[in-house]
């Protein structure tokens, strides 16, 4: 089994840059992001590492630096504040979610 | 435009089993790449995957929850069923179905219904 790890928050002014880590995602297997804002249903930001679904804004990117995965929020605005959770799969094909990043923005 | 709404009883006794409904729109269970997924969360924490259903009945399970979980389709009413035997307090969290295809997303839950808490105390 594997497991994902995320920090537990990061704290942001608006306008600058967030940047969430997620490490355990194994080499051959993508990540995607999702964001929850509080009482909500998650919505998918990234897929497949660094693809945006239409309607996200362009603010939000995807990249995978070395062993980790990132969701980078450029100009972090206040709508942003959300938790954010990483999602991959194993070769058996099972999903595990991280334990999410709070995102608070000052 | 794709829709999901999860359906069930709020409060549920332990050791009594647990049948969710997603009734969904906008998609066929019947289309190739096409699966429908549970996700649970209980309050305050995270994300947790618990099945999958595929347009082709393969069908995936959390190894932790797998001895617990059924997960059926009706393709025709556009529904699909999870059943959680033997439920105890730590099954308590909000149940989400999710929807699924393959290409271009391959593992990503691109819509999801709002969600339906569910309470397991006697």
């Amino acid at each position: 089994s594997f497991e994902l790890t995320q920090a537990p928050s990061v704290s942001v002014s608006p306008g600058q840059t967030a940047r969430i880590t997620c490490d355990g995602v194994l080499a051959d297997q993508y990540a995607y992001w999702y964001q929850q804002k509080a009482g909500q249903a998650p919505i998918l930001v990234i897929y497949r590492d660094t693809e945006r679904p239409s309607g996200i804004p362009e603010r939000f990117s995807g990249s995978r630096p070395g062993t980790t995965v990132m969701l980078t929020i450029a100009g972090v605005q206040a709508e942003d504040e959300a938790d954010y959770f990483c999602q991959s799969a194993d070769s058996s094909g099972s999903y595990l979610f991280g334990p999410g990043t709070m995102v608070t923005v000052l | 435009q794709i829709t999901l709404k999860e359906a069930g009883p709020p409060l549920v006794k332990p050791t009594q089993t647990l049948t969710l409904t997603c009734t969904f729109s906008g998609f066929s269970l019947w289309s190739s790449g096409v699966g429908v997924g549970w996700i649970r969360q209980p309050p305050g924490k995270a994300l947790e995957w618990l099945a999958l259903l595929y347009w082709d009945d393969e069908t995936r399970y959390s190894p932790s929850l797998k001895n617990r979980l059924t997960f059926t389709k009706d393709a025709s009413k556009d529904q699909v069923f999870l059943t959680i035997t033997n439920v105890a307090p730590v099954d308590t969290a909000t149940y989400y179905c999710a929807h699924q295809v393959v290409e271009p997303l391959r593992d990503a839950f691109d819509v999801w219904g709002p969600g339906i808490l569910v309470t397991v105390s006697s």
